[in-house]
């Protein structure tokens, strides 16, 4: 799986849109871009991934440069409760594989102030 | 829906010692992943199962051996106990067929004295 690089922490206002970065330069065409984040003492919670195109839901958007060597997490209305480690991972899907292995590195730690 | 449980939260052991996690997938899964994480770290891959088989492993010693049952719970269980193994260890749960994400459980904190 190839590896990624996020700033180690980030602070944001509450209310405010927080943009999380993740280099992964060295990103395969068959590799997918996952981001997971962690809230104190929690399991690991997935928001959201993507291949090539900007994917949204109901928690985030995720933006994928052209060139798929970097995206951005993008929490368009932080709340205190968005505080976490968020991890940017890329990794590949096989359908009907069994490779759901996910490397995680240190991540992002996003601070909401109020 | 419960979700990803595992037993117990916390737990306590002295060195040279075993022990054995649980974890209950979530509804509909078949495939169990397990992960430990030491602190200030990213959770670390150990093994994942499928089918009652050991299907991927990373890079922990053979100290580290789990099983899987019919109903796909399944136990992790780690001898002679060092105190580098002293972490989070957290289950996660996924669908092997077809593309999709993890959900993981709150994990266990295991001490090692």
């Amino acid at each position: 799986d190839a590896k990624t690089t996020q700033p180690p922490s980030m602070d944001c206002a509450e209310g405010r849109a927080a943009n999380l970065p993740c280099n992964h330069s060295t990103i395969s065409g068959n590799e997918y871009v996952y981001w997971y984040r962690q809230i104190h003492s929690q399991g690991p919670q997935y928001i959201i991934h993507g291949l090539k195109n900007n994917e949204t839901n109901e928690m985030a958007s995720l933006i994928i440069t052209e060139d798929r060597k970097s995206s951005t997490l993008i929490l368009p209305h932080a709340t205190l409760r968005d505080t976490a480690v968020y991890y940017c991972i890329v990794r590949v899907d096989t359908s009907g594989g069994s490779n759901y292995k996910l490397t995680f590195g240190k991540g992002t730690l996003l601070t909401v102030n109020p | 829906d419960a979700g990803v449980t595992q037993s117990p939260t916390h737990l306590i052991k002295t060195r040279g010692q075993q022990v054995t996690l649980r974890c209950s997938p979530k509804s509909g899964h078949d495939t169990v992943s397990w992960y430990q994480q030491a602190l200030g770290q990213g959770p670390q891959f150990i093994f994942q199962y499928y089918e009652e088989e050991e299907r991927q492993r990373g890079n922990f010693p053979d100290r580290f051996s789990g099983h899987q049952f019919p109903n796909y719970s399944s136990e992790l269980n780690v001898n002679a106990l060092l105190l580098g193994d002293s972490a989070l260890y957290l289950c996660a749960s996924s669908l092997e067929r077809g593309l999709g994400h993890l959900f993981f459980g709150q994990g266990t904190r295991l001490t090692v004295v």
